[in-house]
């Protein structure tokens, strides 16, 4: 079975301020990673994922995530956030093969002018 | 447009009063699932489909019924809500393995 740790449930910072959501995951089998974003009243809108091949992926808005296999790691980034980037942030699992997704608890994050 | 759309977005309902929240996507999909999000637990799957007329059971799936009798459609039946489905559903599809799930917009629910 797949699960995934997002230990921030929320991160606080600035506008222009570089920031990182972190996500660790555990999987005995080849995993899939995304990244998904919910904004406030809305439903759940891709970021980027993780397939195969390089292991920093690119995603909307500014986004990116390394895939890091020994550290069981895939963490957000974005080196310039915007007011506008406040939601709620999604990690999930899935793995390969496999149709189900296995979604962290979130980390909500609030940016301030 | 491709979409995935629920109805209602919005129900109250009280103890025990059956009620089923429709999910429809246009985009020839075979995968389908549900999921309900609560805070501090994030998204937890109540049932899936692979395709047509084979459903399986989620993480969550007491108090819950689905049906897949067309591909297009995924309704979810609750058929004696109680508060603790109280609650915030998504439905979601795909296809094939490595194709991204995409999301409706949420049907937010009060079971007073």
């Amino acid at each position: 079975a797949q699960s995934v740790t997002q230990l921030d449930s929320q991160v606080p910072v600035f506008e222009e301020a570089p920031v990182e959501l972190r996500c660790n995951y555990s999987s005995s089998v080849s995993v899939y990673l995304f990244w998904y974003v919910q904004y406030p009243n809305q439903g759940l809108q891709l970021l980027l994922k993780y397939l195969s091949g390089s292991t920093l992926v690119k995603g909307i808005n500014g986004f990116e995530a390394e895939f890091n296999k020994s550290q069981t790691s895939f963490h957000l980034r974005k080196p310039s956030v915007h007011i506008s980037d406040t939601a709620e942030y999604f990690c999930a699992v899935r793995a390969t093969g496999f149709q189900k997704l296995v979604f962290g608890t979130g980390t909500r994050l609030l940016v301030s002018p | 447009e491709a979409q995935v759309t629920q109805n209602p977005r919005y129900l109250i309902t009280v103890t025990g009063k059956k009620l089923t929240v429709t999910c429809s996507q246009n985009m020839n999909h075979e995968y389908m699932s549900w999921y309900r999000q609560d805070p501090g637990l994030g998204l937890r799957q109540i049932y899936y489909s692979m395709n047509v007329e084979v459903t399986d059971k989620g993480d969550v799936p007491e108090g819950y019924k689905v049906s897949r009798k067309e591909k297009r459609n995924f309704p979810l039946i609750l058929e004696s809500p109680s508060p603790n489905q109280t609650s915030l559903y998504f439905c979601a599809s795909s296809v094939g393995q490595q194709e991204t799930q995409y999301f409706g917009p949420g049907t937010r629910l009060l079971v007073l």
